[in-house]
């Protein structure tokens, strides 16, 4: 158990809605990061917060958009979806350290996401 | 652009055997190399870091080495056992903007057979 959860675990919706992923830190972690992973492009870093301020952007769409909340805890928003959005979406989390760099990241199991 | 490449074949060998899996990069210059143990349908689970000045690092049956020079890093289980089956992922972590954001390579499946 990493100690980030990750919710919903399994979600199945149709094209055009749109969903909210929502991710819990470890205990004392201020950064989190959202990662997409499909079969056919891997894990992709999409974003990376660090204590409610978004830190870092990497291939996240438009239609996407996250938030940290003063609790630490972290939503991703999916929007307008279509059928090529459907992955896993994981969480992770970790201390960032000196010079920003957070070391190991700690991955929650994942929200699989279906559209149909 | 920049890339990480990892054997994308399975690697089959027997139990007892040494594994060893290889991250290659190309127009990068990471401060830090990690690899992560991924299960089916699970989070990735980090196993061991490597700074850019770093030439190995070993934990326990695990052993790392980071070639600078070649790009080049390759990461060994000794005595490989059936429960190490799972697929292995390298992340290159560089700065960017005051954050090092681990990007990951697509990974090579390894299979231990008993």
């Amino acid at each position: 158990d990493s100690g980030v959860t990750q919710t919903p675990k399994h979600l199945i919706t149709a094209t055009g809605q749109r969903v909210t992923l929502r991710c819990s830190p470890r205990s004392g972690d201020l950064s989190v990061y959202w990662y997409q992973q499909s079969l056919d492009q891997g894990l992709q870093f999409l974003i990376q917060y660090y204590n409610g301020e978004e830190r870092a952007k990497g291939n996240i769409l438009e239609r996407f958009s996250a938030q940290q909340f003063p609790d630490l805890h972290s939503e991703l928003n999916l929007s307008s979806l279509e059928l090529g959005d459907s992955a896993l979406y994981f969480c992770a989390s970790s201390v960032l350290g000196q010079g920003g760099f957070g070391g190991e990241l700690f991955f929650g199991e994942g929200s699989r996401l279906t559209v149909l | 652009s920049q890339k990480i490449e990892q054997n994308s074949e399975a690697l089959n060998i027997q139990e007892g055997k040494t594994a060893t899996l290889t991250c290659n990069y190309t127009n990068y210059s990471p401060a830090y190399l990690q690899w992560y143990r991924q299960d089916p349908g699970r989070g990735p689970v980090f196993l061991l870091l490597i700074r850019e000045n770093e030439k190995e690092k070993r934990k326990e049956r695990l052993k790392v080495t980071f070639d600078t020079t070649l790009k080049q890093s390759l990461f060994h289980i000794t005595a490989s056992q059936p429960a190490d089956s799972a697929t292995y992922l390298c992340a290159l972590s560089r700065a960017s903007g005051g954050s090092y954001i681990p990007t990951f390579g697509r990974g090579t499946s390894l299979i231990v057979h008993p």
